[in-house]
């Protein structure tokens, strides 16, 4: 079975410096998407960036970026110039590529708190 | 504008009774799914489905049934057999193919007492 897991139940960060968060998966399956989700007090769920397996570039996507490891099966988020707005819980997804469905697989999530 | 509408953002029942979560969306989209958030749980997966008149379990649906007559509409009814509804519950949608990022909907507290 697929499953995610997420290490760091809770982050902080200073305002304008950079955070880096874990995410690792379990999968034998070759093709698959990886996906973060930001989850602000709002409680609306916001995809932050996407990455997909046969692609070995990072994604980015301004001041958010992730490290693929694929052999690690590793897929960590980096937000840079941290802003108040980044508050928020941060979810790592997966999806089976030979699923043909858009199941995702949630990670437990991380809070990440900015502070000023 | 497009999106998901998930109503009423509170809902309070007693235990024992039966309650719908209503779930509508304008993106015209095929897939839409439910899932439960609970703390230091993450999202867990309840049904989903992917074309009209036709739905699937997920990881946890007992306790729940869902209906999907029409292409906007995907009800979620928590019967007074799910041991621990309160939660909260989240509705999305996506296009078909596997890649297709989630659209979410607000969400729904549930709260049986």
């Amino acid at each position: 079975a697929q499953t995610v897991t997420q290490s760091q139940p809770e982050m902080s960060v200073q305002e304008a410096e950079t955070v880096t968060l874990s995410c690792t998966y379990d999968t034998s399956e070759n093709n698959y998407y990886l996906f973060w989700y930001k989850q602000p007090p709002s409680r609306q769920m916001i995809l932050v960036i996407r990455q997909e397996a046969y692609k070995q570039q990072n994604a980015t996507e301004n001041r958010f970026s992730v490290n693929f490891q694929k052999a690690a099966k590793s897929f960590s988020l980096k937000i840079s110039d941290s802003q108040l707005g980044d508050t928020a819980m941060y979810f790592c997804a997966f999806v089976n590529g030979s699923s043909n469905t858009g199941k995702l697989i949630f990670g437990q999530g991380t809070t990440l708190q900015v502070k000023p | 504008d497009g999106g998901i509408t998930q109503s009423p953002k509170y809902l309070f029942r007693k235990e024992g009774q039966n309650v719908t979560l209503s779930c509508e969306q304008n993106l015209n989209h095929d897939a839409m799914y439910w899932y439960r958030q609970d703390p230091g749980q993450g999202l867990r997966l309840i049904y989903y489905s992917q074309i009209v008149n036709d739905f699937q379990k997920g990881d946890i649906a007992e306790g729940y049934s869902v209906s999907r007559e029409k292409k906007e509409s995907f009800p979620l009814t928590v019967t007074s057999a799910q041991k621990n509804p309160t939660a909260f519950y989240l509705c999305a949608s996506s296009s078909p193919a596997y890649n297709s990022p989630l659209h979410f909907g607000n969400g729904t507290r549930l709260t049986v007492t």
